[in-house]
C-alpha cells in the first residue's frame, strides 16, 4: 500500500530540547516537503527537497532543519524548539514537483 | 511570487444545496491548481487538480472546479451537498518551471464547510 508515514504522531516537549520528526514514503517519489498548519493560516511550506541531497527553503524555514540522505526519508529537525513552533506538521511527497502531493497523517507538536 | 486567497473562512449550506467555495490565485507563470479536503483529525486528500488541460475539472465525490484565467479564479462547486462533505477545504497553487519557486506549493487559508440537515 502506497503511504507516507510520520513519527511520532503526537509529541509534547519543552523549550530547547532537540527533536526530530521522521517522514518516510514507499512510493519512490523524488519530491518531499514539510508543512505546518496553523488555524486561519492554512498550510505553510517549511522546506522541500527535489531529490537526495537537494533541499530548499519554503516560506517559514526559521528554526527548522532538514536532511535528505535517502530518497524515502525526509526528517524534520528542531534544534531548539520554542513555543511558537507548536503546530500540526505534515510531510508530503510527489513524483514531480508541481504534481499532486500525497500527505502523511500529521504530527501534532506542543512545545511548552 | 505566487499566492492564493480563499474567500470566506466558513461556509454553511443545507443538505442538498449548492456548494460554492471560492479561490483566487496569483502567479507570474501558468499555474497548476489544486483543491484538497481535510476531514477532522486527518491529513489532506486531493479532490481535483488543474494542470493546463481542460478548464473544467471533475474530481472525487461529485466536486468540480473551473479554471478561469481572466478572473484568476478556481472556484470549487458541488451541485448538492451531503452531510459527509463537512470538512475543511484548501485551494493550492504551484507551477512546474525553472526558477527559485520550482517545487513550491502555496496554500490558501482554508474554508470550513458546514452542512446542515
Amino acid at each position: 500500500e502506497a503511504q507516507v508515514t510520520q513519527n511520532p504522531r503526537y509529541l509534547i516537549t519543552v523549550t530547547g530540547k532537540k527533536l526530530t520528526v521522521t517522514c518516510s514514503q514507499n512510493m519512490n517519489h523524488e519530491y518531499m516537503s514539510w508543512y505546518r498548519q496553523d488555524p486561519g493560516l492554512g498550510l505553510r511550506q517549511i522546506y522541500y527537497s527535489m531529490n537526495v541531497e537537494v533541499t530548499d527553503k519554503g516560506d517559514v524555514p526559521e528554526g527548522y532543519k532538514v536532511s535528505r540522505k535517502e530518497k524515502r526519508n525526509f526528517p524534520l529537525i528542531l534544534e531548539s524548539p520554542s513555543p511558537n513552533q507548536t503546530s500540526l506538521y505534515f510531510c508530503a511527497t510527489s513524483g514531480l514537483a508541481g504534481d499532486e502531493q500525497f500527505f502523511g497523517p500529521g504530527t501534532r507538536l506542543t512545545v511548552l | 511570487a505566487q499566492s492564493v486567497t480563499q474567500l470566506g473562512s466558513h461556509v454553511s449550506v443545507s443538505e442538498g444545496a449548492l456548494v460554492l467555495l471560492r479561490c483566487n490565485y496569483s502567479s507570474s507563470v501558468p499555474p497548476y491548481l489544486f483543491w484538497y479536503v481535510q476531514y477532522p483529525n486527518q491529513g489532506l486528500q486531493l479532490l481535483l487538480k488543474y494542470t493546463s488541460a481542460a478548464t473544467l475539472v471533475k474530481g472525487i465525490n461529485g466536486f468540480e472546479a473551473e479554471f478561469k484565467k481572466s478572473e484568476t479564479s478556481f472556484h470549487l462547486t458541488k451541485p448538492s451537498a451531503h452531510m459527509s462533505d463537512a470538512a475543511e477545504y484548501f485551494c493550492a497553487v504551484s507551477f512546474n518551471a525553472g526558477g527559485t519557486s520550482y517545487g513550491k506549493l502555496t496554500f490558501g487559508q482554508g474554508t470550513i464547510l458546514t452542512v446542515h440537515p
